[in-house]
């Protein structure tokens, strides 16, 4: 899974809390990305990342933020979970941006209840 | 202008035959086209993709047809066996800078 960690694998959190996704990688790529995957949605850039300290927003951005301290980490953070925000959350990395390759994780598969 | 439409959601094919999905795009800038493949529990990987200046690629059992002036691409699956049943999603972004948008996905089912 051209090394790729995504931690926790699953998690099952209350409306209202916060929770923090984790993706780790060990290519030393640049490029980093957060989807989240729903049924009839396909997949939905939330937010990614071209360097340590350098974010911007992608489809579905609101209620999610997301800090790249590391060129390994790359963490997502939903601030104050809701319900329609169940759902299976991918990490990727890339090494040149968009047109190039990207790689997956094997996703979190989060639960707001 | 950023969608990609794909068909059909789903998709059971017998061994042995021809798997087509289709892709259809709106943004004329796009130039790189992937396709993915995604087994139950994984995250996606790439499995064939291609550019506008050719129209079609080719990867063993996998093919990649290109028609731009439709804007449209396919991905066809010769020979499908039982362990190509997965969900295929295409894919179009544009290198200068726009993220990769990925269609609904297509769930392959192939029956033995």
């Amino acid at each position: 899974d051209a090394g790729i960690t995504q931690s926790p694998r699953h998690k099952v959190t209350e409306t209202g809390t916060p929770v923090t996704l984790r993706c780790h990688q060990t290519e030393n790529h640049r490029y980093m990305y957060w989807y989240r995957q729903d049924p009839g949605h396909g997949l939905r850039l939330i937010h990614y990342s071209y360097g340590v300290k350098d974010t911007d927003k992608g489809e579905v951005s609101d209620g999610y933020s997301v800090s790249r301290s590391k060129t390994e980490d790359f963490l997502l953070t939903l601030e104050s979970a809701t319900s329609s925000q169940t759902s299976v959350y991918f990490c990727a990395i890339s090494e040149q941006g968009w047109s190039s390759p990207l790689h997956f994780g094997n996703g979190t598969r989060l639960t707001v209840t | 202008q950023q969608q990609v439409k794909q068909s059909p959601q789903s998709l059971i094919v017998q061994k042995g035959g021809i798997s087509i999905i289709n892709c259809a795009y709106e943004n004329t800038a796009f130039d790189y086209f992937p396709w993915y493949q995604q087994f139950p529990g994984k995250g996606p990987a790439l499995l064939i993709a291609i550019r506008p200046d050719v129209s079609e690629k080719k990867e063993g059992r996998f093919t990649i047809s290109f028609n731009k002036s439709a804007k449209q691409f396919s991905l066809h699956i010769m020979d499908s066996q039982p362990g190509d049943s997965a969900t295929y999603f295409c894919a179009a972004s544009r290198q200068a800078g726009t993220a990769l948008i990925f269609g609904k996905g297509t769930t392959l089912s192939v029956s033995s």
